[in-house]
């Protein structure tokens, strides 16, 4: 049962254009949202996160938007480069559960080229 | 290095041999898991402890895999008898509590031949 859901594989974008990568979940109970980045044979590296009780946030060039009636955020990267080019991790966590482990979606290869 | 510490970070082995990876969390996390990745998935939830308790075991850990957090500090996850379809990267992460952020190692990469 996936519960988080990253619904695009891929995603090209030209050097200086924005990237914007979606990610759905279904269960209710998450509170805290976080986009990892992952480069190949290597572990993923947390990006930025959101709380439930906010709806942006925004750390450089990246932002999340987090729209809880749409069970929906996005990470949005202005402008993209080159060395953004990974597989990005949507993640999701109920806090209030004693054991806090993360719920990952499948992840979006993004290719940013020059 | 103040990260999380994943050791071997490759590891080769024959169908049917055991094998451990050790993983080492930043020193103030109290919370430790163990995640695995297969191609073209999101990592996938094994085992939690909490100090050295392990609180949670996930139904993907089959009776031939064993995980042990002695002392609360370094992490050993084990698979005996390995089979080709355990290939995958084994991934440790480390949680201060209750925050949300988990920090991960490098991974183990294991093939099996």
């Amino acid at each position: 049962d996936q519960q988080v859901k990253q619904n695009s594989p891929s995603l090209s974008v030209q050097e200086g254009r924005i990237s914007i990568l979606n990610c759905d979940y279904t269960n209710s109970m998450f509170d805290y949202f976080l986009w990892y980045k992952k480069y190949p044979a290597e572990g993923p590296t947390f990006l930025i996160s959101i709380s439930s009780i906010k709806d942006k946030n925004e750390d450089g060039r990246f932002t999340v938007f987090l729209n809880k009636s749409a069970k929906h955020l996005s990470l949005h990267i202005v402008p993209s480069q080159p060395g953004d080019s990974a597989v990005y991790f949507c993640a999701a966590v109920d806090r209030g559960s004693t054991l806090g482990r993360l719920y990952f979606g499948r992840g979006t290869q993004l290719t940013v080229w020059p | 290095d103040t990260g999380v510490s994943q050791n071997p970070r490759h590891k080769i082995t024959k169908r049917g041999q055991n094998v451990t990876f050790r993983c080492d969390p930043i020193s103030e996390h109290n919370r430790l898991y163990w995640y695995r990745q297969t191609l073209g998935q999101g990592p996938e939830f094994l085992t939690y402890f909490q100090n050295e308790a392990q609180l949670e075991k996930s139904r993907l850990l089959s009776d031939r895999f064993s995980a042990e957090r002695p002392k609360g500090s370094f992490s050993t996850l084990e698979i005996q008898r390995t089979e080709q379809g355990d290939s995958a990267m084994y991934l440790c992460a480390s949680s201060p509590g209750s925050t949300g952020e988990a920090f991960f190692g490098q991974g183990t990469r294991l093939t099996v031949v």
